[in-house]
């Protein structure tokens, strides 16, 4: 699986759009973008994930370039329990593990 | 909503005790999981199960079995428990039989494990 580089660490506004980036030049075609969040001491969760069109849920929106090397994920209104570390996977899904690496740490404030 | 429990938050266990670990889950998810957590090493996959009494090794299988008997349930277990098994553990599954990409997990809520 490809992997993938994101910041260690961001803030954002309580309310405001919280835009994580993740970089994954070396994907593969058949190589799906997956976002999990961990919030402390408890076990990741699933967010969204993509192929090549952008994708909305209740949660958050995903948006993967043209060329497919990076992506964005969005929290429209961040809320306090928003913080979290938030991992973004490339994974072609039959590989039957996710690889999580270190992820983002996003801080909402008050 | 995809439902995945462990069956201890928080666990205290001595060395050379023999550990069970239990999820279940009630979605009918085919596959299921177990990883473990610790500071700058991420998750890492212990087992793996694909079916009832069908399991994989992943990357870290020593000192670890598991038992799935039922579709739902999915075991893990330390024969003899060490310091170095401290950890949190994380039982995860999936629907689809490894289809591309649609393999998303789900995850319990962890069982914390401290081996003294």
């Amino acid at each position: 699986d490809a992997k993938t580089t994101q910041p260690t660490s961001m803030d954002c506004a309580e309310g405001r759009a919280a835009n994580l980036p993740c970089n994954h030049s070396t994907i593969s075609g058949n190589e799906y973008v997956y976002w999990y969040r961990q919030i402390h001491s408890q076990g990741p969760q699933y967010i969204i994930h993509g192929l090549k069109n952008n994708e909305t849920n209740e949660m958050a929106s995903l948006i993967i370039t043209e060329d497919r090397k990076s992506s964005t994920l969005i929290l429209p209104h961040a809320t306090l329990r928003d913080t979290a570390v938030y991992y973004c996977i490339v994974s072609t899904g039959s590989a039957r593990q996710l690889t999580f690496g270190s992820g983002t740490q996003l801080t909402v404030l008050p | 909503d995809v439902k995945v429990t462990q069956s201890s938050r928080y666990l205290v266990k001595r060395t050379g005790e023999k550990v069970f670990l239990e999820c279940v889950q009630d979605m009918d998810h085919e596959n299921m999981f177990w990883y473990r957590q610790d500071p700058g090493l991420g998750l890492r996959l212990i087992y793996f199960s694909y079916d009832v009494k069908m399991k994989e090794k992943g990357d870290i299988p020593e000192g670890y079995s598991v038992s799935r008997e039922k579709k739902e349930r999915f075991s893990l277990i330390l024969e003899s428990a060490s310091t170095n098994q401290t950890s949190m553990y994380l039982c995860a599954s999936s629907l689809s039989p490894g289809a591309i990409g649609t393999d998303t997990q789900y995850f319990g809520p962890g069982t914390r494990l401290t081996v003294l």
